[in-house]
């Protein structure tokens, strides 16, 4: 699976937007990114997934570039809920055998939102 | 949305000690289910991967016969770690998938062995 790069931390005023970058410019054509989030002391939480079109949900959006060597996850308003470490994971799809269900996680974007 | 239950979210035991932590998909039946490791400042580390009825498989470096994988149902993974020492003391997460939907999290088990 390709590899991603995502940057160390960032902060967030609370009600801005938050938005968090991530490359993976090795990406290949049956390549999902998937994006993750884990607070504190908890398993990490499903946020959203995507192949080539943007894509919205209750949570976030995500904004995949046309050559989809990146891809920016948009948290609309960000609340001190939202502080959590943030994974930016690519997956091939379809599945091919167990081995390719899982996710390989990097170090993530540590996300402060702050007051 | 799926959830996934992990028990005990916490343990604390005695070296030497055998732990068993469970793994339980409440609303859906996973085809797969995984264990992860945590440790302090850093990221999840794939154990093993285990389909229900099936052997698991354990990523290299992962003791199988330490770490023993059950996955007798559907909805049922167990992790047991035997003989548990104190480098045994870590986060521990499970997850579970369901064809192809995204993979969901339990809350975790923080083991502690003194």
């Amino acid at each position: 699976d390709a590899k991603t790069t995502q940057p160390t931390s960032m902060d967030c005023a609370e009600g801005r937007a938050a938005n968090l970058p991530c490359n993976h410019s090795t990406i290949s054509g049956n390549e999902y990114v998937y994006w993750y989030r884990q607070i504190h002391s908890q398993g990490p939480q499903y946020i959203i997934h995507g192949l080539k079109n943007n894509e919205t949900n209750e949570m976030a959006s995500l904004i995949i570039t046309e050559d989809r060597k990146s891809s920016t996850l948009i948290l609309p308003h960000a609340t001190l809920r939202d502080t959590a470490v943030y994974y930016c994971i690519v997956r091939s799809f379809p599945y091919s055998g167990a081995g390719s269900y899982q996710l390989t996680f990097g170090k993530g974007t540590k996300l402060s939102v702050i007051p | 949305g799926a959830v996934v239950s992990q028990h005990p979210s916490w343990v604390i035991c005695k070296s030497g000690t055998s732990v068993k932590i469970e793994c339980r998909s409440l609303d859906f039946q996973a085809t797969t289910m995984f264990w992860y490791r945590q440790f302090p400042k850093q990221s999840l580390m794939l154990m093993a991967t285990s389909n229900e009825g099936s052997k698991a498989t354990y990523e290299q470096g992962v003791e199988k016969d330490k770490f023993l994988i059950n996955h007798a149902s559907l909805t049922l993974s167990t992790l047991t770690v035997t003989s548990a020492h104190p480098e045994d003391s870590s986060f521990y997460i499970c997850s579970a998938l369901q064809d192809n939907q995204p993979q969901h999290f339990g809350d975790g088990t923080r083991l502690s062995i003194l």
